[in-house]
Parts: C-alpha cells; structure tokens; sequence
C-alpha cells in the first residue's frame, strides 16, 4: 500500500515568489493535515483538510494557505515568502471513521529560501 | 507555538543500554503518541496511547499514557544501532465534531555509540 507521497522534494525559493506543495493521502485517507518543522519552532500545526474543507487551522499568518481536492489530495501554498518560511513541510493523512486512527507522515518537501 | 516539554533534549548511550524519555504539558490530551524520525524522512508512528494509565509495549518500546493526562514516557530497551533518531512526544485532543491536530514535543536527539 503506497503512503503518503509529497512533491517536490526540494524547492529553493527566492524571498517575495510563491511556492505549492502537493500531497497525495494513503489510498481511503480522506483527511489531510500539514505541518512545518523547524529547527527553532518543532514541529507546528498548519492546517487539516477534511472533504475539501479546511477543519482547523494553526496560527500562522493568511500567506499560508491551503486546499483539498475531491481525490483527497491537498495542496498548500504559500505566498510573498520570507527567509523564516524555509522548513520541512510535513503531510499527514488519517483515515476517519473512528478516534484511533494514527496520522501516516510522508517524507516532507524541504523548502529553502534565499 | 504550543509545545510539550519534552526532556532529555539528547542522549548519548551505549548499544545495549536502556533509554528512558518522558512529556509533560499543562494541558490535558486524550491520546498521546509517540514518533520517531529519522534524517531526511517523515516522522513514524510508533506507539499510540488512548486511555489514562495504560501501558503500551511495541517491542523492544513501552509507553505510558499518564493519570493525570498531562504526561507520558517512552522506554526503550536494550538499545541497538538503528534505534538512532529524534523521538518526539505528540498530544491529541480528540472529540466529535473537532479537527484532531497533534501538538509535538521539542524531541529527543537518540545517540547509540557501539
């Protein structure tokens, strides 16, 4: 079963462009959450998608923005990026249907800005 | 953001030796769960903890969801080579209607000399 694929990898950005990470859920995952990590800040909440609508967001600014699609994949963007926005991006994806079920992570799209 | 206090930040230990890690927070969770992350990859699932007191092996890994929902632990025992990674803490609040975001631990730093 395949997990969760995030594109692209690797991304350097220069300050004031724009940037969109695509995630693909596990195959029947039908929420989608992103997550930025830091060395500074850890690991913090950005959004969750569910049904294509957004279910929470974290306190980031309104730069960061996101979407589902109606196959589940997600998408995030962000706009007018600054030097601080260079991080791991991290996509998770949960099956619902129940309390128990765990977040898969994929591997994380690193965004570098300069 | 919202962090846990995760401690020890790092731990420097010999193979076969036993590890212990532990999270605290000032708010209470209702599941808590523990990840490890290795460079380069996305964090992975490795022990899911869903009612106050339980104790939870994976095996070589145990893990206590504490009484008061505010804590937990991570022990691993009789540590190899590859048990190397940051182990990080998360804390999930969950409920009907509600976005189920995770809030992480700052993470441990596992060093295993030979």
């Amino acid at each position: 079963k395949a997990g969760v694929t995030q594109t692209p990898r690797y991304l350097i950005k220069t300050r004031g462009q724009q940037v969109t990470l695509s995630c693909s859920p596990i195959s029947g995952h039908r929420s989608v959450s992103w997550y930025q990590q830091t060395p500074g800040q850890g690991l913090q909440f950005l959004f969750e998608y569910f049904s294509e609508t957004q279910r929470n967001k974290g306190n980031f600014p309104g730069r960061f923005s996101g979407r589902q699609f109606s196959n589940s994949r997600s998408e995030m963007n962000v706009s007018t990026l600054e030097l601080g926005d260079s991080a791991l991006y991290l996509c998770a994806s949960r099956r619902t249907g129940g309390p128990n079920y765990g977040y898969t992570f994929g591997s994380g799209t690193r965004l570098t800005v300069v | 953001g919202q962090q846990l206090n995760q401690s020890p930040q790092s731990m420097f230990i010999q193979e076969g030796e036993d590890v212990s890690m532990n999270c605290t927070s000032s708010s209470i969770f209702n599941t808590w769960l523990w990840y490890k992350q290795e460079p380069g990859e996305g964090p992975v699932l490795l022990i899911a903890l869903y009612k106050a007191g339980e104790l939870t092996s994976n095996g070589r890994l145990t893990a206590q969801f504490g009484i008061t929902r505010k804590d937990s632990f991570l022990n691993i025992s009789a540590s190899i080579p590859s048990d190397v990674g940051i182990y990080f803490c998360a804390g999930q609040i969950t409920s009907s209607g509600s976005a189920r975001q995770l809030t992480f631990g700052s993470g441990t730093q596992l060093t295993v000399l030979p």
